[in-house]
């Protein structure tokens, strides 16, 4: 049983381009959510994705933004790179059927703005 | 606002030993879940265990167990028998009040163990 997959495990960009992350949730999930963790902090939270639409949001600006597939795959997208967006990318899927949402996160993808 | 405070930067234990970890959390919901993760060097978040605040007992998983104390807002993981692959970043978190059983997760800052041989 495959657990929640990420693509790519690090990535280097410039400041001002652009990046798309990958993630695959685990067998039998259908909810996906992302986190960005800054160096030294708790995982924060991005947004969430069901049924292909985003269904919550947190504090972050609209240059992040988000997909989800038929096959409740998901993409992070981040325009514009800032400094401050160097981070670790965490994708976390769910299950809608259990009445406790246990998130399983992935190995996470390291992104580096220089 | 809900918020989760780990007071612990790092704590150090002795192999085969009883470790403590703090949490505390506040909350306006009568109906929460508070959730503790495990984060090894690689990166992956690892769920140990769950507590909902209806929950009569406490919970335990193994060598893990949550120590709740409602009245004072406290949930903290008690880990026995250390092992030196319990060396890990430990994460509190609680579930947002938006968005029910689906809702996504406030981290604590957290505790950085480390066991030693």
């Amino acid at each position: 049983d495959a657990g929640v997959t990420q693509s790519p495990t690090h990535l280097i960009k410039t400041r001002g381009q652009q990046v798309t992350l990958r993630c695959s949730p685990k067998s039998g999930h259908d909810t996906v959510s992302w986190y960005q963790q800054a160096l030294g902090q708790g995982p924060q939270f991005i947004f969430q994705y069901y049924e292909e639409e985003e269904r919550q949001r947190g504090n972050f600006p609209d240059r992040f933004s988000g997909h989800q597939f038929p096959n409740y795959s998901s993409e992070l997208n981040v325009n514009a790179l800032l400094l401050g967006d160097s981070a670790l990318y965490l994708c976390a899927s769910s299950s809608r059927q259990g009445l406790v949402a246990e998130q399983y996160f992935g190995p996470g993808t390291r992104l580096t703005v220089t | 606002a809900q918020k989760i405070t780990q007071t612990q930067p790092g704590m150090f234990v002795q192999e085969k030993e009883a470790v403590t970890l703090d949490c505390t959390y506040d909350t306006s919901d009568p109906s929460y879940g508070l959730f503790w993760y495990k984060q090894p060097s690689s990166g992956e978040m690892i769920f140990l265990i769950y507590q909902g605040s209806y929950d009569q007992q406490n919970a335990t998983e193994g060598r893990y167990s949550l120590n709740f104390q409602k009245a004072r807002k406290s949930a903290n993981l008690v880990i026995s028998a250390s092992q030196l692959g319990d060396s890990a970043m430990y994460f509190c978190a609680m579930r947002d009040r938006y968005g029910g059983s689906q809702g996504n997760l406030i981290f604590g800052k957290g505790t950085k163990l480390s066991v030693k041989p």
